[in-house]
């Protein structure tokens, strides 16, 4: 069962604006991930935040975790028509080996 | 971080029929994850595959439509038995590592 709920599911901006996408999940976890995904191809490993971090930053990408509010979200920098493609969040209540449960997953459209 | 080599890449089946799936890991890992992503859907966990023991099935994926094998720490085999035109996915193998978890470039399966 999806656990993460991205919201806006889908989003379209321009080439140099900044795309945030939200993520909220319903029970305790280890850690929570991003991940993009190309057209239906595999997935790309992002960030993992861990359940005591509050942000961190990699490059163009800025994740935050609220774990009284159970929310995540992402935050794309100056984005480019290289970053369209579609980004889910995964919880996980244990790092590396248990099950990965992902939300709905958010469609990204940056236009050039 | 793993390389995971996945195969077929795509295939297009008549129903009735098997396929299997293949995921080759550059490096050994205990446990091995089978997911399903549906058009235009989210990933969702069909199976945990640990070596030496039988896989763990989520609710609503059985062994004998969906059989795993587990040989060895860097391989394991997934098989869509019987299939049917709702068997078209996409499967996805996956490793999970400390940081993050690793994906197969994925298996587009149609069945007509």
């Amino acid at each position: 069962s999806q656990q993460g709920e991205e919201d806006p599911q889908a989003l379209s901006i321009q080439e140099g604006e900044n795309a945030t996408m939200n993520c909220s999940y319903k029970t305790s976890i280890n850690n929570l991930q991003w991940y993009r995904q190309n057209s239906g191809r595999g997935l790309v490993h992002l960030i993992l935040i861990r359940s005591n971090e509050r942000e961190k930053h990699s490059g163009r990408l800025r994740v935050t975790l609220d774990t009284s509010k159970k929310s995540s979200s992402l935050l794309i920098t100056a984005s480019r028509a290289a970053d369209t493609a579609s980004y889910f969040c995964a919880t996980a209540r244990s790092g590396g080996s248990e099950k990965l449960v992902f939300g709905k997953g958010m469609k990204l459209t940056v236009n050039p | 971080s793993a390389v995971i080599s996945q195969k077929p890449s795509r295939d297009i089946c008549q129903r009735g029929t098997s396929l299997t799936i293949q995921c080759q890991v550059d490096s050994q890992v205990t446990m091995m994850f089978w997911y399903r992503q549906q058009p235009g859907q989210s990933l969702t966990l069909i199976a945990t595959a640990n070596q030496g023991s039988e896989a763990t099935y989520e609710s609503g994926f059985v062994i004998d439509k969906f059989p795993i094998s587990r040989p060895n720490l860097t391989f394991s085999t997934l098989t869509v038995s019987n299939m049917s035109p709702e068997d078209s996915s996409i499967y996805l193998c996956s490793v999970g590592l400390s940081y993050g978890y690793t994906f197969g470039s994925g298996t587009r399966l149609t069945v007509v």
